[in-house]
């Protein structure tokens, strides 16, 4: 079974600045694919980037990226110039060839003003 | 567009009631997925539809849980003789089976067994 591991549970940054999340994953599938999601306090689920397993490049949405390095199995999110709507509940999820989006257990975010 | 809705967003119930949550995906989304969400941590799979597929239950806690789904339309999950331990935010979510296509989420129901 995949697990997907968040080891910060909680992490603040002053506005503006650039902070790093980290996820990593544990699998034997060698196509997948993987999201972050982020949840403010709203409890809406929004897609924030997705990365093909397949593809080299990292992904990139705005002021998001990730770095994806498949062979250390680690996709690890990038925020810059924060911005206060960024503070929220953050997932990293894992798709595999069951179907099952894997979730890992989150890393709550505060943005400093 | 329409996004996937739950319903009701709310519900209270006492311990031993039973419970139906109801979500309606996109339309066109063939696969739906719902989780559970304990209060402060991450999401739990319960179970997935696919199509008129067996759907995978593999997530279910236990026999006081079911869901139904009828071809790509709306699901019901069903839990039987509540437990406080059932309190939790319940989401739903579904997506076209191609791809990265991702998971769109309702807003969930929080359900609270007093």
């Amino acid at each position: 079974a995949q697990t997907v591991t968040q080891s910060q549970p909680e992490m603040s940054v002053q506005e503006a600045e650039t902070v790093t999340l980290s996820c990593t994953y544990d699998t034997s599938e060698n196509n997948y694919y993987l999201f972050w999601y982020k949840q403010p306090p709203s409890r809406q689920m929004i897609l924030v980037i997705r990365q093909e397993a397949y593809k080299q490049q990292n992904a990139t949405e705005n002021r998001f990226s990730v770095n994806f390095q498949k062979a250390a199995k680690s996709f690890s999110l990038k925020i810059s110039d924060s911005q206060l709507g960024d503070t929220a509940m953050y997932f990293c999820a894992f798709l595999g060839g069951n179907e099952k989006l894997t979730f890992g257990t989150g890393t709550r975010l505060t943005i400093i003003p | 567009g329409a996004g996937v809705s739950q319903s009701p967003s709310n519900k209270v119930t006492e311990k031993g009631k039973d419970v139906e949550l109801r979500c309606d995906p996109i339309s066109g989304h063939t696969a739906l997925y719902w989780y559970r969400q304990r209060l402060g941590q991450g999401l739990e799979f319960l179970i997935y539809f696919q199509g008129n597929s067996a759907p995978d239950k593999s997530g279910l806690p236990s026999d006081r849980f079911s869901a139904e789904r009828t071809g790509e339309s709306v699901s019901t999950l069903t839990i039987q003789r509540t437990q406080q331990e059932d309190s939790a935010v319940y989401l739903c979510a579904s997506r076209y089976t191609t791809g990265n296509s991702p998971l769109h989420f309702g807003n969930g129901t929080r359900l609270t067994v007093t």
